[in-house]
């Protein structure tokens, strides 16, 4: 089956650097990736949808200059917290999706701890 | 109102039981997906259906779309088995809207 990867798996950083993570679908082409991130035993909240070549649509509440997203290629999607606060803390996910098609492919996640 | 309420919250079972989890969801949907989460946190897609019935190995789900819910069922249920379950549904632009999840524990 399809398969996407993120990196790195876990990542411990100090208040104020800069964090960045990579999205990347191994075995297929995705025009659409999404970033999740999750609090410890809540949902997970959607926080962008990415698309190849364009800009991201962020979701209401969550600030675009902090969680800058790239999606550079139908490969790969970058986000990248920028100067990384503790409340930063979290799992943050993507998942990637084939044009014209409801499946999503979820990475394995990224724990992020910001000290 | 959540728009994806999952019921149960938590689960526990005896290894061997039969197992059912249930999603409602309160907007229209192109697609609804049920998810395990294992306690690293990495996310499997176990099924995505729009209607009827699926079946993978001793998971099953169903899925009403008049009644706007699905059920996940295990049968013979295994202590590997025990993880987070998530329903998702899909909405506008493929925007998933995610249940709170149930916990299951299957003990040997």
């Amino acid at each position: 089956g399809a398969v996407v990867s993120q990196h790195p798996s876990r990542v411990i950083c100090k208040s104020g650097t800069s964090v960045k993570i990579e999205c990347r679908s191994l075995d297929f082409q995705a025009t659409t990736m999404f970033w999740y991130r999750q609090f410890p035993k809540k949902s997970l909240m959607l926080m962008a949808t990415s698309n190849e070549g364009s800009k991201a649509t962020y979701e209401q509440g969550v600030e675009k200059d902090k969680f800058l997203i790239n999606h550079a290629s139908l490969t790969l999607s970058t986000l990248t917290v920028t100067s990384a606060h503790p409340e930063d803390s979290s799992f943050y996910i993507c998942s990637a999706r084939v044009d014209r098609a409801d499946t999503q492919y979820f990475g394995p996640g990224t724990r992020l701890t910001v000290l | 109102k959540n728009e994806v309420e999952q019921s149960p919250q938590n689960l526990t079972a005896q290894e061997g039981e039969f197992i059912t989890i249930n999603c409602s969801y309160s907007v229209g949907i192109s697609a609804l997906h049920w998810l395990q989460q294992h306690p690293g946190g990495g996310i499997v897609s176990l099924f995505m259906l729009s209607s009827g019935k699926k079946k993978h190995g001793r998971l099953i789900a169903t899925i009403n779309i008049q009644e706007k819910h699905s059920s996940l069922h295990i049968t013979a249920s295994h202590p590997r088995d025990s993880a987070v379950y998530i329903c998702a549904v899909t909405g506008s632009n493929y925007k998933l809207t995610f249940g709170k999840g149930t916990l299951l524990t299957v003990n040997p």
